[in-house]
């Protein structure tokens, strides 16, 4: 079975934080995503990565960076936390392909204080 | 640019009974993928089914099953014999190739489905 592994399933961080989120996969998978999940705004992408070093913005990269200098390990930053960066935030990697589903992980409830 | 649209927010039926959840998708490109997605209360999205633009085939799973009208841009998902296990968000989901050749997924903002004991 596929395994997406976050690093905390809660976190409470202070306004001005750099927080870092991470996300390890087990399955060798080239993708890997960041999602963040709002009540009544469903899951929207933060940022992907398609291979090593390599990052593309989703629909809401504002405020947010990565890293991913290992195949298995993808990071999300938060260079200066603010109240508004609040969230479930989520973890998913898949293999190529447009049809290949996305595997998750359990989330990382964050709170800025 | 790509939505998917979920309109029911949550839905309560009594156990037994059938339920319908309802998808429907915006794109202007002709291939595409959609998928469903289960997160129970312990918050881990599940996949459940994807289904490709060129087949219109139903599916059946057990007790699921997935309706894909491509004329009304939809993809509905039932669950029959509804059961308290089945207590979950259900999020629709489209999946467009990016420019990289790799899967990108534009949700809905999920249904949440509550089984009535």
């Amino acid at each position: 079975d596929v395994k997406v592994t976050q690093s905390s399933r809660y976190l409470v961080k202070r306004t001005g934080e750099k927080v870092f989120l991470e996300c390890v996969q087990d399955m060798d998978h080239e993708n890997m995503f960041w999602y963040r999940q709002d009540p009544g705004l469903g899951l929207r992408l933060i940022y992907f990565s398609y291979d090593v070093k390599m990052k593309e913005k989703g629909d809401i990269p504002e405020g947010y960076s990565v890293s991913r200098e290992k195949k298995e390990r993808f990071s999300l930053i938060l260079e200066s936390a603010s109240t508004n960066q609040t969230s479930m935030y989520l973890c998913a990697s898949s293999q190529a392909g447009g049809d290949q589903p996305q595997h998750f992980g359990d989330g990382t409830r964050l709170s800025i204080l | 640019a790509q939505k998917v649209t979920q309109a029911q927010t949550e839905i309560s039926v009594v156990e037994k009974e059938d339920v319908t959840l309802d998808c429907v998708y915006e794109t202007r490109d002709t291939t595409y993928y959609l998928f469903w997605y289960k997160q129970p209360p312990s918050g881990e999205l599940v996949f459940l089914i994807r289904r490709n633009s060129f087949d219109e085939q139903n599916e059946i799973s057990g007790r699921y099953s997935w309706n894909f009208q491509k004329s009304t841009s939809s993809f509905n998902f039932t669950i029959t014999a509804s059961q308290v296990v089945d207590s979950a968000v259900y999020f629709c989901a489209l999946s467009l190739i990016s420019n990289f050749g790799n899967e990108k997924l534009t949700f809905g903002t999920g249904t949440r489905l509550t089984i009535i004991p």
